[in-house]
């Protein structure tokens, strides 16, 4: 059964340092979507990639985080410099273009611990 | 008004008795409705998806969707202990940039034995 593949799974570092994570679709998905998520809150919407173009970032804190999916597959998200208050599961979703409900798929996540 | 609302819960039920999970929505809800089930440090896993008015069933799951009162639930029969984890509800809600996944603050679900 295909899966969104993330990685790392987990990931310290310390506050000031950059951070990236990876992510790769299911096969033929052509949207992907970065959330984060927050102990005990539902994932928010980071950015919404189709194919290689941006569909919505308005909720990146764009002074630090940067997301791309150069080639229009997997995806890059990258935060620099990280801060305490970014500690928190980093989740990558896929969804097929077409279809009636464009039901996402999420990967394992990373969770990020930063001190 | 929040756009999405859950009970935050814990909800602590016998097991093998029903589970009823509730969610209630903002009128910029779209028309597409999900429910997904999150164990502790995992990620959302899809359980059901439901579009029409009314009952869907798969398995032991059954989600209802009633639109004139805005509400969506969740319910699982035969409650087991594998199914303690926080269920988020999920809808689409209509944006400048389009529609966007928008989840509740999930409701955690306990299965006693």
């Amino acid at each position: 059964e295909a899966e969104v593949a993330q990685s790392p799974r987990y990931k310290i570092t310390e506050k000031s340092q950059a951070v990236a994570f990876w992510c790769d679709p299911i096969s033929g998905h052509a949207t992907l979507y970065w959330y984060r998520q927050i102990l005990g809150q539902g994932p928010e919407l980071l950015v919404q990639f189709q194919d290689e173009s941006v569909v919505d970032d308005s909720q990146l804190p764009k002074d630090r985080f940067s997301a791309e999916r150069l080639k229009g597959v997997d995806s890059t998200l990258k935060i620099q410099p990280a801060e305490l208050g970014d500690s928190a599961m980093y989740l990558c979703a896929s969804s097929p273009t077409s279809g009636r409900a464009k039901t996402q798929y999420f990967g394992p996540g990373t969770r990020l611990l930063v001190l | 008004q929040k756009e999405v609302e859950q009970n935050s819960g814990p909800l602590s039920v016998p097991e093998g008795a029903i589970a009823s999970l509730n969610c209630t929505y903002s009128d910029r809800v779209s028309q597409s409705f999900f429910w997904y089930r999150q164990y502790s440090g995992k990620s959302p896993e899809l359980i059901m998806s439901i579009y029409s008015n009314g009952d869907k069933e798969d398995g032991r799951f059954t989600a209802q969707l009633n639109k004139a009162s805005q509400y969506v639930s969740l319910l699982i029969r035969d409650s087991q202990p594998s199914d303690s984890a926080t269920y988020l509800c999920a809808f689409y809600i209509l944006t400048g940039g389009g529609n966007k996944l928008t989840f509740g603050t999930g409701t955690q679900l306990k299965v006693e034995l």
